[in-house]
C-alpha cells in the first residue's frame, strides 16, 4: 500500500522567504513523485515530478524538489516567495508511471505574506 | 484552448435527485478519472476509465456510476444524491506511461 503525509496543513511566510512544503510518503517499491498546485477555484496543475534520474527536480515557476529515499522525503522549495505562489499543494505518489494508482496527500495551503 | 471541460461548474441538488456530470478532454488521452475534493481529505479517486471502454472503481465509488462514452468522454451520474456527496468534483486526463495528470476546473456539488 502506498500513502502520501503532506506535514501541516497551512504554512505562513513573508514574501523574499523561503518556502518549504514537506511530503513524505509509504512505499513497497521506488515510487514516482508529484508536486501539483491548485489556486483558488481551479483544477491542479503540474508542478514537477520525479521518475527515475536526478534526485533534484526543478519545476515551474522556481519550485524544486528532492527525492531523498533514505528519508522517503520529496520536500517542495523555493528560495524566495512571491506573493502569487498563495495556494494549495499537493503531493502525490505513483507507483507506477501510468497514472491509475495515484495517490494524493492532503494538501498544504501556503499563505504569503506581504 | 486544449484541455479538460466540466460542465456545470456549481449545481444545488435534493436529496434523492440525480444528475450527471459531463467532462471531455480534447488531448487525445487514454485514460480519465473523476476526484472528489473535500476539505483535511485531499482528492480521492471515485472512478477512472484506462483507455476507452473500460472503467474501473477508485477509493470512493459508492452512490457514483461513470461512462466512458467514447475516447473524449466520461460522465459521472448520482443516481440518488445524498448530502455526504456535496463536494468539489473534479474530472482528469492523462495518458498512459506519462502520469502526469490534466484537470479539469471543478464542479461545486451542494446536496441540501
Amino acid at each position: 500500500a502506498q500513502s502520501v503525509t503532506q506535514l501541516g496543513s497551512h504554512v505562513s511566510v513573508s514574501e523574499g522567504a523561503l518556502v518549504l512544503l514537506r511530503c513524505n510518503y509509504s512505499s513497497s517499491v521506488p515510487p514516482y513523485l508529484f508536486w501539483y498546485v491548485q489556486y483558488p477555484n481551479q483544477g491542479l496543475q503540474l508542478l514537477l515530478k520525479y521518475t527515475t534520474g536526478a534526485t533534484l527536480v526543478k519545476g515551474i515557476n522556481g519550485f524544486e524538489a528532492e527525492f531523498k529515499k533514505s528519508e522517503t522525503s520529496f520536500h517542495l522549495t523555493k528560495p524566495s516567495a512571491h506573493m502569487s505562489d498563495a495556494a494549495e499543494y499537493f503531493c502525490a505518489v505513483s507507483r507506477t508511471n501510468t497514472g491509475n494508482q495515484f495517490y494524493f496527500g492532503t494538501g498544504t495551503s501556503l499563505t504569503v505574506i506581504p | 484552448n486544449a484541455g479538460v471541460t466540466q460542465t456545470p461548474k456549481f449545481q444545488v441538488l435534493k436529496t434523492g435527485q440525480s444528475m450527471t456530470l459531463q467532462c471531455a478532454q480534447d488531448m487525445n488521452h487514454n485514460s480519465m478519472y473523476w476526484y472528489r475534493q473535500d476539505p483535511g481529505m485531499g482528492l480521492r479517486l471515485i472512478y477512472y476509465s484506462a483507455s476507452e471502454g473500460t472503467t474501473d472503481k477508485g477509493e470512493v465509488p459508492n452512490g457514483y456510476n461513470v461512462s466512458r462514452l467514447n475516447k473524449r468522454e466520461f460522465s459521472l451520474r448520482l443516481e440518488s444524491a445524498a448530502p455526504s456527496q456535496t463536494s468539489v468534483y473534479f474530472c482528469a486526463s492523462s495518458e498512459r506511461g506519462q502520469g502526469v495528470y490534466t484537470f479539469g476546473s471543478g464542479t461545486r456539488l451542494t446536496v441540501v
